[in-house]
Parts: structure tokens; C-alpha cells; sequence
């Protein structure tokens, strides 16, 4: 069983640029859900995708999209990227779309100059 | 609005001394409290998780207590080693299924 992946695990970006960070879930997992961790603060809840579908957001601007697709593997997208996107971006794989255990890959580490 | 405060910020003892970590909650209508572990550089790993009906979770020398009246939580460590050594998150689960966050307890053990 492999556990939850991220790609990639660093990354320099400019602002105004555009980026997208992967995920790959946890086999038999068909929820994914995405985070934003600024440095010494809590996770804060971006949006979850269960069987390809929008399950719920937080309260993150329009120009942050996600994807699901078939295998469950899911990408973050970032649009016109500010300074304060600077934040290491987790996600979490979980069985069922509900109240279950998240497990959670190693993040990505994006720096916005 | 849901918010989750975890107290001390941060928190220094020697080895093999019991600890307890807090965490509140101001809205009592959960589904779950979940505490987890993060290492530097690395992810999230789940240490337990308490659902509403529950009171307390154990797993090996970790405790965790859930009073949802009150809305507090407490992790309890037993036996302190330097490997326990990481930043200890709480985080609820409402009725959206979102996960809402403390900023964490970093805890160092002294050997």
C-alpha cells in the first residue's frame, strides 16, 4: 500500500506567475482534500474533491482551482500568485468523503518572490 | 465561527516526564477532534482520532480526552522521550467535513 505523494516537494516561483502542485491519494482512497499551512500557523482548508466532484471550500479566492481525475490523483492550481501564497501546500487522502482519517502526504513548499 | 486555540505555543521538559497538551474549541457541534504530529519538513501524521459520542482515545503512551460541553481536549503523553519531539496540532471536523485547525504545540524533550 502506497501512501499519499506530492509533487514537487520545493518550489520558487515569481509573482503573478501560475503554478500547480500534484497529489497522488492513498490506493482505495477516493477523496482528496488541500491545505495551506503558512509558516507557524495551523493548516487552513482550501477545498476537498471526492469522485471528481467539489465537495467543499474554504475561504480561498477563485484564482485557487483543483482538479480530480479518475485514478483520484488530484492537482492544485494557483493563478496570479501573490507573496502571501509563500505556504507549504498539503493534501490528504481519505476513504470516503466524510468523517474519516485523513493521511497526509509531505507537502509542497512553495516560495512566491 | 468555529475556532480552535491550542495552549502553550510552545512547551520545553526533560525526559520521561508526563505532559499534557490543550486544545479548545468554541462550537461544540463536531463530528470528530483528530490530534497530529508534524515534523519539520515533513507531513501531517495522525496520532488519534475522537469522534463526538466518544470520550477518550488511547494509543500506546498517548491519551486524548474530548469534553465537547466544554469544548476542550487534552493530550496526554506518557513518559517523555526525545523522539516525541514535533509540533502536536488539534484539529475538529464539522458538519462540512472540513478540518479547522489549531496552530499547534511545539514540544522539545531534553535527553
Amino acid at each position: 500500500e502506497t501512501g499519499v505523494t506530492q509533487s514537487p516537494t520545493h518550489l520558487i516561483k515569481t509573482r503573478g506567475q501560475q503554478v500547480t502542485l500534484r497529489c497522488s491519494s492513498q490506493s482505495g482512497h477516493n477523496t482528496v482534500s488541500w491545505y495551506q499551512q503558512a509558516l507557524g500557523q495551523g493548516p487552513q482548508f482550501i477545498f476537498q474533491y471526492y469522485r471528481e466532484e467539489e465537495n467543499g471550500r474554504g475561504n480561498f479566492p477563485p484564482r485557487f482551482s483543483g482538479l480530480q481525475f479518475p485514478n483520484y490523483s488530484s492537482e492544485l492550481n494557483v493563478n496570479a500568485l501573490e507573496l502571501d501564497d509563500s505556504a507549504l501546500y498539503l493534501c490528504a487522502s481519505s476513504a470516503g468523503g466524510g468523517e474519516e482519517t485523513q493521511y497526509f502526504g509531505p507537502g509542497t513548499r512553495l516560495l512566491v518572490l | 465561527k468555529q475556532e480552535v486555540t491550542q495552549i502553550p505555543a510552545a512547551l520545553s521538559v526533560p525526559e520521561g516526564e508526563n505532559l499534557v497538551l490543550n486544545c479548545s474549541f468554541t462550537d461544540s457541534a463536531i463530528y470528530n477532534l483528530q490530534w497530529f504530529r508534524q515534523d519539520p519538513g515533513k507531513g501531517l501524521t495522525s496520532l488519534l482520532l475522537i469522534q463526538s459520542s466518544q470520550r477518550e482515545q488511547t494509543s500506546g503512551r498517548l491519551n486524548a480526552s474530548l469534553d465537547k460541553s466544554s469544548g476542550r481536549s487534552t493530550l496526554y503523553i506518557a513518559a517523555s522521550q526525545p523522539g516525541d519531539s514535533a509540533t502536536y496540532l488539534c484539529a475538529v471536523q464539522g458538519s462540512n467535513y472540513q478540518l479547522i485547525w489549531g496552530a499547534g504545540t511545539k514540544l522539545i524533550i531534553k535527553p
